[in-house]
């Protein structure tokens, strides 16, 4: 069936570091790609999404390009910050799968100062 | 504008017993989407509601309901409570159904944590 896929967490990095997460995904469609972040104590929100191939999302620095041929989606951000701590969740989107959002189980990223 | 509001934030149940969790969704937003967030499991769809109506129904035993009332208002019930239901629920809100288009973003509110005894 339909599911995505996240690297295991937590991610540990001292701040200005480089961050990649990584987010697979299978699904018989051309589904749209989102990453959601939850900061703690707080519900999750919208980081980036994407609806198409080729298409690339960002937002505050962060950026994810939909990539078809590897089905992939990954996250990356050139240099974190303290206040990016918080737990990221890759999804999917399919409008021929009943309208379901799937989600990844999430990553746990920690930045240190 | 005002954003989703879930009530309680914090409630302590014992095995057995049964608890109502609200969710208010932005206004003019029609779908309520419900998810049931665990360290273990990760985010589980529970249910949608749009326009009164359930949508969608994700895997999990019938002492799991909710509903949906006019003014968009969604409630969720479980029954019976068990242990293992202690968890994260999370409310979201869309304007049209959460997953028909890439520009239905899901926007949450910061959930009711439940913890059962």
């Amino acid at each position: 069936g339909d599911s995505v896929t996240q690297m295991e967490g937590p991610v540990t990095l001292s701040e200005e570091a480089f961050l990649t997460i990584n987010c697979t995904y299978t699904a018989t469609g051309y589904p749209s790609l989102f990453w959601y972040v939850q900061y703690p104590g707080e519900g999750l929100q919208l980081l980036l999404k994407a609806t198409k191939a080729d298409d690339k999302g960002s937002n505050k620095g962060f950026e994810a390009t939909y990539r078809k041929e590897t089905t992939s989606f990954h996250l990356e951000k050139g240099s974190v910050q303290v206040s990016d701590s918080a737990v990221y969740f890759c999804a999917l989107s399919l409008v021929d799968r009943d309208d379901k959002i799937i989600f990844g189980k999430g990553t746990r990223l920690h930045i240190l100062p | 504008k005002a954003g989703v509001t879930q009530t309680p934030r914090y409630l302590i149940k014992t095995r057995g017993q049964q608890v109502t969790l609200s969710c208010s969704p932005i206004s003019g937003h029609r779908s309520v989407s419900w998810y049931q967030q665990t360290p273990g499991q990760g985010l589980q769809f529970l249910f949608e509601y749009f326009s009164e109506t359930q949508r969608n129904k994700g895997n999990f035993p019938g002492r799991f309901s909710g509903r949906q009332f006019s003014n968009s208002r969604s409630e969720m019930n479980v029954s019976t409570l068990e242990l293992g239901d202690s968890a994260l629920y999370l409310c979201a809100s869309t304007l049209g159904l959460a997953g028909a288009s890439g520009a239905n973003v899901l926007t949450f509110g910061a959930g009711s944590r439940l913890t059962v005894l």
